[in-house]
């Protein structure tokens, strides 16, 4: 069954301790990876789209990483203004929707 | 700022009224999706459409009904809500570049059924 999965389910930090957050995927032939950010009352919003192992994107104090079964989003010194939830997504093996993990939320402190 | 929208925003009604959320969006996209959202919980697909007059059930058993009949309009129908309905409703979009673009959200409607 096409999975998304992502770790840890919450994560605080202070601001400026860099970490990462995980999403693993079990859907066969990886036809991309999205990472979405969702504010509390808003839609996800897009940050980016990883469609092969070794594929790296940046966005101010973001970086995403991709591997043949899991992605990484770094997130380097980060400031209370990133705190949201953020959610992984991929094409599920029909190719007909996307997948959504549950999210990780994650609380930067001043 | 999100070129989609949803309305209304909030929305509290007594078990069995017939409501109607509205989507619209002005980007041009083809593709359409509801997908509704429980705290905590991942996003599940309701509906979703490719086209004008096109309109297909996602993986969630729903008792909602779409329509597309403008390509920006993609309103959800619920006949008679039912406290089980009470949830976050999120409508979304997408260009034509395959299913590996980037889906575009509104800010939702949160739907409670007293």
């Amino acid at each position: 069954e096409d999975q998304v999965t992502q770790s840890p389910e919450a994560l605080r930090l202070q601001e400026g301790e860099s970490s990462s957050l995980n999403c693993s995927y079990t859907v066969s032939g990886l036809r991309g990876l999205f990472w979405y950010r969702q504010d509390p009352g808003k839609g996800p919003e897009f940050l980016f789209t990883l469609y092969s192992a070794g594929e790296e994107k940046e966005k101010e104090r973001l970086k995403a990483t991709l591997t043949k079964k899991e992605s990484f989003l770094h997130i380097t010194a980060p400031k209370p203004e990133d705190s949201a939830t953020y959610l992984c997504a991929s094409p599920n093996t029909g190719f007909q929707k996307l997948v959504f993990g549950t999210g990780t939320r994650l609380l930067v402190s001043p | 700022e999100a070129d989609i929208y949803q309305t209304p925003r909030y929305l509290v009604i007594g078990t069995g009224k017939k409501i109607t959320l509205e989507c619209s969006q002005t980007m041009g996209h083809d593709k359409m999706y509801w997908y509704q959202q429980d705290p905590g919980m991942e996003l599940h697909l309701i509906h979703y459409s490719y086209g004008v007059n096109s309109t297909e059930k996602g993986d969630l058993s729903s008792e909602s009904t779409v329509s597309r009949i403008r390509t920006e309009h993609f309103p959800l129908t619920l006949e008679s809500a039912r406290p089980s309905h009470t949830s976050q409703y999120l409508c979304a979009s997408s260009g034509d570049r395959g299913y590996n673009s980037p889906l575009h959200f509104g800010n939702g409607t949160r739907l409670t059924v007293t």
